[in-house]
């Protein structure tokens, strides 16, 4: 099993539509959770983080689920500018480094 | 200032050649990383230097090394690459370690001929 694994993509959006990524994680002891953004050819780069009691910042809103060891993120009003690739990406305890998701890929549609 | 930079934004380089990748961040933090992308994948850890000592080394060949002359700057020299080894290489930066947020620098594209 993967440590972490995301929705297959591509997601094909229109403008305004709403739409929910989720991703899960093997290890039970990871402590941190984020969702980065990755636009083409370009480096990743924070969304936000994700937090046991979720978090919301505008249209995203991130949940964590501990108990199944699942991360959503949700978009409302899906804009052209949210086209990205969307990376889950865990930290487990220890001596062990960030572990990335193989990102799930958005595009949205005028 | 949350910005981490890298030199150069292109590289293109031979079999032969022996070229440096450099990367900067003055936001105080203490770790930093390289990793290596190609297209349609994600990230893929190769270093990890932490207080200046590298920590981690994810069984990179030794034709990529890694230095940290302080805790601003990091290089990767390469030497003896192979074409295989054309990717994206991304420096990143985390206040301290492990669990932080780490923010990348926008790459350097290497090509290697």
């Amino acid at each position: 099993r993967k440590e972490v694994e995301q929705d297959p993509g591509p997601f094909n959006v229109p403008e305004g539509a709403t739409v929910a990524f989720n991703c899960t994680y093997s290890n039970s002891a990871s402590q941190s959770f984020f969702w980065y953004r990755q636009d083409c050819r370009k480096e990743p780069k924070l969304l936000m983080s994700v937090y046991s009691s979720g978090n919301e910042d505008g249209r995203f809103t991130a949940q964590l689920n501990r108990a199944s060891q699942y991360i959503s993120l949700l978009i409302r009003d899906s804009k052209l500018s949210d086209s990205a690739t969307y990376l889950c990406v865990v930290s487990a305890s220890g001596n062990t480094p960030l572990v990335f998701g193989k990102g799930t890929r958005l595009s949205v549609i005028a | 200032d949350t910005e981490v930079t890298q030199t150069p934004k292109h590289l293109v380089m031979g079999m032969t050649n022996k070229k440096s990748l450099k990367c900067e961040q003055h936001m105080g933090h203490r770790a930093m990383y390289w990793y290596k992308q190609k297209a349609k994948k994600p990230p893929e850890l190769m270093f990890v230097y932490s207080y200046e000592k590298l920590s981690i080394n994810e069984s990179v060949p030794s034709r990529f090394s890694p230095e940290c002359p302080n805790s601003s700057l990091l290089n990767l020299h390469l030497h003896a690459l192979q074409p295989e080894d054309s990717a994206l290489y991304l420096c990143a930066s985390s206040p301290g370690f492990h669990t932080d947020t780490q923010y990348f620098g926008p790459g350097t594209r290497l090509t290697v001929l």
